[in-house]
């Protein structure tokens, strides 16, 4: 089991919509990523969590460390949105380095 | 503030042949990552470098894979010989903070190489 589980792998949605990607864990955190990345490969941060909630514009961040547990929301959805978001996690017992999950795919179609 | 840098952004190369990349991390940022990025996985750390010095390079293949930074500052990863999996994109990223805490990664573009 990978220590860092996302859902959904692929997610379509139309312009407008509300969207949820949700990152699971298993260990101990001291952090939690949410990144973006769009075709090419650069990746850009979103935002780093350690408790409670976040938001962004139109991005929100949730964590529930007793839950292990972590959502990215994404309100009024826009094609320009479409990219990877990858949920990264930095363990407890190894502060410098993140474990990735494999990403979700959206896509927002006008 | 300029951000990461790594050069080339494309590679395609033959099995067997070499290649190597490079990366410039943020100015002032001791800890510099190489990460190896295969289709449709996260990705996955192969050397961590703090200041000139390893961190962590458990997961570099080592009998292929070799990385240096010798002044602690820009960093080269290089493939010898290439094999047809090591086809990925290859990400650099860079942080200001050496110990312990919570800190920012800040990732470059990537390097696509494509071993043929």
């Amino acid at each position: 089991k990978n220590e860092v589980e996302q859902s959904p792998q692929n997610l379509t949605a139309q312009e407008g919509e509300f969207i949820t990607i949700n990152c699971s864990y298993s260990v101990g955190i001291s952090a939690l990523h949410w990144l973006q990345q769009h075709p090419g490969g650069g990746i850009v941060s979103l935002f780093m969590l350690s408790s409670g909630k976040k938001k962004h514009g139109r991005l929100i961040a949730t964590i529930n460390i007793q839950e292990k547990h972590s959502s990215l929301h994404i309100t009024a959805s826009h094609p320009r949105d479409s990219a990877v978001y990858i949920c990264a996690v930095r363990s407890s017992g190894s502060a410098r380095q993140l474990t990735f999950g494999s990403g979700t795919q959206l896509t927002v179609l006008p | 503030e300029a951000g990461v840098a790594q050069s080339p952004r494309y590679k395609i190369i033959e099995k067997r042949q070499s290649v190597a990349f490079w990366c410039n991390p943020i100015s002032g940022h001791a800890t510099l990552y190489w990460y190896q990025q295969i289709l449709g996985q996260g990705p996955k750390l192969l050397i961590q470098f703090q200041n000139n010095g390893v961190v962590d390079d458990s997961q570099l293949p080592k009998d292929r894979f070799s990385a240096e930074r010798l002044k602690g500052v820009d960093s080269t990863l290089k493939i010898q010989p290439a094999k047809l999996e090591d086809s990925a994109v290859y990400l650099c990223a860079s942080s200001s903070i050496a110990g312990w805490g919570v800190y920012e990664q800040y990732f470059g573009p990537g390097t696509r190489l494509t071993v043929t």
